[in-house]
């Protein structure tokens, strides 16, 4: 079955960490560029990276960058988010997605999405 | 604030028509294909429509897009009380080099 599994959510306090997984099966997860959106509790999307295939393009958002970071492991069939400096507005399901991108992103969609796992950032 | 606009809300008739707008601007919708999500309650986001009017496999037909200058829209025919669900509108922004999604779009059907 083609599907993504999101994992490593939880509470934690501002200013910690907290690593996501996101582990794909069913298809070859290596020819895929991938990203993470999230969604406040009530809010809507809010993209927030995406990496190439390869590991070798990477894109943020402006809220997150420079506190997370998105790597993937294609001989694991995973795709990671390290967050550091949490704050209280990261709190959110964040969810891992499958893109299809074209050479110039004139093309751009989540094709595949993960059922996401929660974030809540709270003392 | 999203980078991409859609009205709040919209409402129709179950068996009815109804369309959602996006507007955005030259640096994303301008210059390149739109996608649509359906979200239902309590569940993650759906490819519903991509690259400004094509269906994945599996969605009917009732459902379709299209994209003119900086906006674009989707269409919802027959209306069924299963089709409630929020509809967002995404692509990516080349000046940014970011994805952008509008703010969501609640359809409730009466």
């Amino acid at each position: 079955e083609v599907q993504l599994v999101e994992s490593g959510g939880g509470l934690v306090q501002p200013g910690g960490s907290l690593r996501l997984s996101c582990a794909a099966s069913g298809f070859t997860f290596s020819s895929y560029s991938m990203n993470w959106v999230r969604q406040a509790p009530g809010k809507g999307l809010e993209w927030v990276s995406y990496i190439s295939s390869s590991g070798s393009t990477i894109y943020y958002a402006d809220s997150v960058k420079g506190r997370f970071t998105i790597s993937r492991d294609n001989a694991k069939n995973s795709l990671y988010l390290q967050m550091n400096s949490l704050r209280d507005e990261d709190t959110a399901v964040y969810y891992c997605a499958r893109v299809i991108v074209g050479a110039t992103k004139s093309s751009w969609y989540l094709d595949l999405w993960g059922r996401g796992t929660l974030v809540t950032v709270s003392s | 604030q999203s980078v991409l606009t859609q009205p709040p809300s919209v409402s129709a008739a179950p068996g009815q028509k109804v369309t959602i707008s996006c507007s955005g601007s030259s640096s994303n919708i301008g210059n390149n294909y739109v996608s649509w999500y359906q979200q239902l309650p309590g569940t993650a986001p759906k490819l519903l429509i991509y690259e400004n009017n094509k269906r994945p496999s599996g969605i009917p037909d009732r459902f379709s897009g299209s994209k003119s200058g900086t906006s674009a829209t989707l269409g919802i025919t027959g209306l069924q009380t299963g089709d409630e669900a929020d509809y967002y509108c995404g692509t990516w922004d080349s000046s940014l080099s970011v994805g952008v999604f509008g703010g969501g779009t609640k359809l409730t059907v009466l």
